[in-house]
């Protein structure tokens, strides 16, 4: 059975950092791109970060871009999310998922499947 | 303000079909495909359909996805109280170089 399980949320004060890993199990982890794919509060689903199956291709969203690092272990199957200079609106469950992509006939296809459980992260003083 | 737009909102009876929709720009659903999410309450999300129809293996048939120009839709007919949850689409976006999300639809089965 395929599993991710997060961990390492906590509350953290703004301008701090955290690290949040994801564990998989079930599956071979070397062969699948990971994305972070966050829910504030009460809110709808938001993609933070990707990486290759290598970890040689990353990709960020603009609102993380230059203050987040994905990363992976592929020895440890484990995939990480160094988050610094953290703001407020950076609270949020943070899920980790299995990044189905790529192209065919010119379209783009990308999803995730399956989710982690999520582990929240709330940035306030 | 979310990249594509969803209805906050959709109900239903046990047993009708009901509609959600997505809208978006030729950026993402007009030249790329479309996935669908299911999030139950205080449950993760879970994929529901992907490349515009296709059902992964263990999601009812009840669930149908479609797509035309740069909207999108999910479909589910024999609805019943367990379908009652929050609904997402989602495409990769050209532009922003990264998959976008709509902003949810509630479903309530009245």
């Amino acid at each position: 059975e395929v599993q991710l399980l997060e961990s390492g949320g906590g509350l953290v004060q703004p301008g701090g950092s955290l690290r949040i890993s994801c564990a998989a199990s079930g599956f071979t982890f070397s062969s699948y791109g990971m994305s972070w794919v966050r829910q504030a509060p009460g809110k709808g689903l938001e993609w933070v970060s990707g990486i290759s199956s290598s970890g040689g291709r990353t990709y960020y969203a603009d609102s993380v871009k230059g203050r987040f690092t994905i990363s992976r272990d592929n020895s440890k199957n484990t995939l990480y999310l160094q988050m610094n200079s953290l703001r407020a609106e950076d609270t949020a469950v943070y899920y980790c998922a299995n990044d189905n992509r790529g192209a065919a006939a010119g379209t783009y296809y990308n999803w995730f499947d399956p989710w982690g459980q999520g582990t929240l992260v709330t940035v306030s003083s | 303000q979310s990249v594509l737009t969803q209805p906050p909102s959709a109900s239903g009876t046990p047993g009708q079909r009901v509609t959600i929709s997505c809208s978006g720009s030729s950026s993402n659903i007009g030249s790329n495909t479309v996935n669908w999410y299911q999030q139950l309450p205080g449950t993760t999300p879970k994929l529901l359909i992907y490349s515009n129809n296709q059902r992964p293996s263990g999601v009812p048939d009840r669930f149908s996805g479609s797509k035309s120009g740069t909207s999108a839709s999910l479909a589910i007919s024999g609805l019943q109280s367990e379908d009652e949850a929050d609904y997402y689409c989602a495409a990769w976006d050209d532009s922003l170089n990264g998959p976008v999300f709509g902003g949810g639809t509630k479903l309530t089965v009245l």
